[in-house]
């Protein structure tokens, strides 16, 4: 049955250095959304894009953090350089119907950043 | 999440039913969701609702919608041990596709 998948799905990393996240979303929907999920803060949106280009990414701190899309069955995510701030788990939705609305989450990255 | 808001914990006893409130703000919002998210898994689809329904029923989960009251609840019937998990409301944010959550229910069934 069709899921989101996501890797590594646990990544322990020291300060600084750079850890990239990938997803590969449901085959067919176009619409791509990045999550992180912290205690403190709850679900907050990172960025999203339909047909591989970026709708939106205010939610992501620009001078560390990038999403990119290189095609329509992958999108990553990168932290460079991480913080441990950044420790937090880290899921990718890909939406269907007309808007992308209905979201389909992955099982997550469980980052942990020493 | 503060434009959706949920009560942060409900305990129910075993075969009871389960019901889980939510009110949202934005009125133009076209879909309302419920996500069931279990320890350390990502957050699964239950249901939605259009927002010109007054309720839908899939199996043992209810949703109620009232549009006037900007409120919307689930209702989960014979509630289960498996049942215990956090619950999401979420409305749809914009239209491309994103949505606002709300911060999460968390239900825990008693024997």
């Amino acid at each position: 049955d069709a899921r989101v998948t996501q890797t590594p799905r646990h990544k322990v990393t020291e300060m600084g250095q750079e850890v990239t996240m990938r997803c590969q979303p449901i085959l067919g929907h176009n619409t791509v959304f990045w999550y992180r999920q912290t205690m403190m803060q709850g679900l907050e949106l990172l960025a999203y894009f339909r047909n591989r280009a970026p709708l939106d990414d205010s939610g992501m701190p620009k001078d560390r953090f990038s999403a990119e899309m290189p095609d329509a069955t992958l999108a990553t995510l990168k932290i460079q350089p991480s913080e441990p701030r950044d420790s937090a788990v880290y899921f990718c939705a890909s939406g269907s119907g007309p808007l992308g609305e209905t979201q389909y989450f992955g099982p997550g990255t469980r980052l942990l950043v020493l | 999440g503060e434009d959706v808001e949920q009560s942060l914990f409900l305990s129910v006893r075993e075969g009871d039913s389960s019901v889980i409130n939510c009110t949202y703000t934005d009125s133009s919002s076209t879909y309302l969701y419920w996500y069931k998210q279990e320890p350390g898994a990502g957050l699964q689809l239950l249901t939605y609702i259009f927002s010109n329904m007054d309720m839908k029923q899939d199996q043992r989960l209810t949703v109620l919608l009232n549009k006037k009251d900007k409120h919307l609840s689930l209702r989960i019937a014979d509630t289960q041990t498996g049942d215990s998990a956090i619950y999401f409301c979420a409305e749809q944010a914009d239209s491309w596709g994103k949505l606002q959550f709300g911060a999460g229910t968390q239900v825990v069934v008693t024997p």
